[in-house]
């Protein structure tokens, strides 16, 4: 099956860029997704791109995919305080759904 | 906004007790899914339920595990004879198509097998 990972800390001052990074092992995985979870919440879907895009933009997130080398990561312009949180990369293999273990974004002001 | 909810929030049961975490699925959705995250691990794939049958399940969900849909709102996971491995964070999740790219997610249980 699909194995998803990604580091598992990440800090940074408040207005810099973050950029949290993710590696997959299949490469038939149709969706690819970034995930934030607040804390005592579920995981809500931030952004997803198709496996045949390269890259996604969506207000200050910008997804990056490179096939090739089976990593995606998420970049978070100007990040701010209320984007700490834990961030999921995960990937859609049919039916089946793989996640990685999150990465906690600690943003200091 | 509609939303997945779950209880209990937090459920504590003795080894090999019976457990079972509902799940209220966003209204209008076809597909419902389970996950678990042992803390500090990954969120893993259990189970995913259509027409109430399962349609794809995942090497952990094995004899110890079923779901159910016991009427048209809820949803079920009953964990037979817990052990301490159990012990987890489990996630309910629903989708409206099977294609859907998008997974609606609830706040999940923690679930603590002593």
């Amino acid at each position: 099956g699909e194995d998803v990972e990604q580091s598992l800390f990440l800090s940074v001052r408040e207005g810099d860029s973050s950029v949290i990074n993710c590696t997959y092992t299949d490469s038939s995985s149709t969706y690819l997704y970034w995930y934030k979870q607040e804390p005592g919440a579920g995981l809500q879907l931030l952004t997803y791109i198709f496996s045949n895009m390269d890259m996604k933009q969506d207000q200050r997130l910008t997804v990056l995919l490179n096939k090739k080398d089976k990593h995606l990561s998420l970049r978070i312009a100007d990040t701010q305080t209320g984007d700490s949180a834990i961030y999921f990369c995960g990937a859609r293999y049919f039916n089946k759904f793989y996640f990685g273990s999150g990465t906690k974004l600690n943003v200091k002001p | 906004e509609p939303e997945v909810t779950q209880t209990p929030s937090h459920q504590v049961t003795q080894m090999g007790q019976e457990v079972i975490l509902r799940c209220v699925p966003i209204s209008n959705h076809l597909y419902f899914y389970w996950y678990r995250q042992i803390l500090g691990q990954k969120v893993e794939f259990l189970v995913s339920f259509y027409n109430n049958e399962i349609s794809e399940k995942s090497e952990i969900f094995d004899d110890q595990f079923s779901v159910e849909r016991p009427d048209g709102s809820n949803f079920t996971l009953k964990i037979r004879s817990t052990k301490l491995e159990d012990s987890a964070m489990y996630f309910c999740a629903s989708s409206e198509e099977q294609h859907s790219y998008e997974q609606y997610f609830g706040p999940g249980t923690r679930l603590t097998v002593t």
